[in-house]
């Protein structure tokens, strides 16, 4: 079974906060996203990585960074946090480099991130 | 860029009626998938459809893609309570390494 975990369920931080959310899977995965849900909008796609220290902006990079140091951890950043950064924050994963739009996404159990 | 249209938003049903959602893009797309998210969960992958009028079925569910491949849709024979949750459709984005998801259609079933 693939598992993709994630550092925390809930997190309360307070506006112009560093916040670093952890993403960690066990499968040997190329491909690693990071996307933020919001109702009504769906998924949205901030940043992924399909090696370590590869990255690639997604649909709404801004206010966000990413770091992959190991295959297995991705991060994502928020340098200063703003309240309109309060949402879910989902991790996902895939196997293979160069097939993620035709390969399967595994999703962590998400981040309800709230900036106060 | 890529965009994938969702409809409906919402769906009330009563339990044992169909339900339908659709799935738009405005560009053709190489594939589609499908994904469920159960309330206070995550998403789940339910299927990939690639060929152009593809039709799939697990169970109650029936996938479909378009013949121009700009749109798919999943139905639902006689939904179940179990059938709650949110269903996603996902396309290439403008990168080929990346999905973009639709607004996702909340389903609600009443026993």
């Amino acid at each position: 079974d693939v598992k993709v975990t994630q550092s925390s369920r809930y997190l309360v931080k307070r506006t112009g906060e560093k916040v670093f959310l952890e993403c960690v899977q066990d499968m040997d995965h190329e491909n690693m996203f990071w996307y933020r849900q919001d109702p009504g909008l769906g998924l949205r796609l901030i940043y992924f990585s399909y090696d370590v220290k590869m990255k690639e902006k997604g649909d709404i990079p801004e206010g966000y960074s990413v770091s992959r140091e190991k295959k297995e951890r991705f991060s994502l950043i928020l340098e200063s946090a703003s309240t309109n950064q309060t949402s879910m924050y989902l991790c996902a994963s895939s196997f293979r480099r160069g097939a993620g739009a035709r390969d399967t996404q595994y999703f962590g159990p998400g981040t309800r991130l709230t900036v106060l | 860029g890529q965009q994938v249209m969702q409809i409906p938003q919402y769906q009330h049903v009563q339990e044992g009626e169909d339900f339908t959602t659709y799935c738009n893009s405005s560009t053709t797309l190489s594939n589609i998938q499908w994904y469920k998210q159960r309330p206070g969960g995550h998403p789940v992958f339910l299927i990939q459809l690639v060929k152009s009028g593809e039709v799939k079925k697990q169970k109650r569910l029936t996938f479909q893609f378009g013949e121009a491949k700009k749109n798919s849709s999943l139905h639902i024979t006689a939904t179940q309570t179990t059938d709650v949750g949110t269903y996603f459709c996902a396309g290439p984005g403008n990168a080929g390494n990346m999905l973009t998801f639709g607004g996702g259609t909340r389903l609600m079933v009443k026993p």
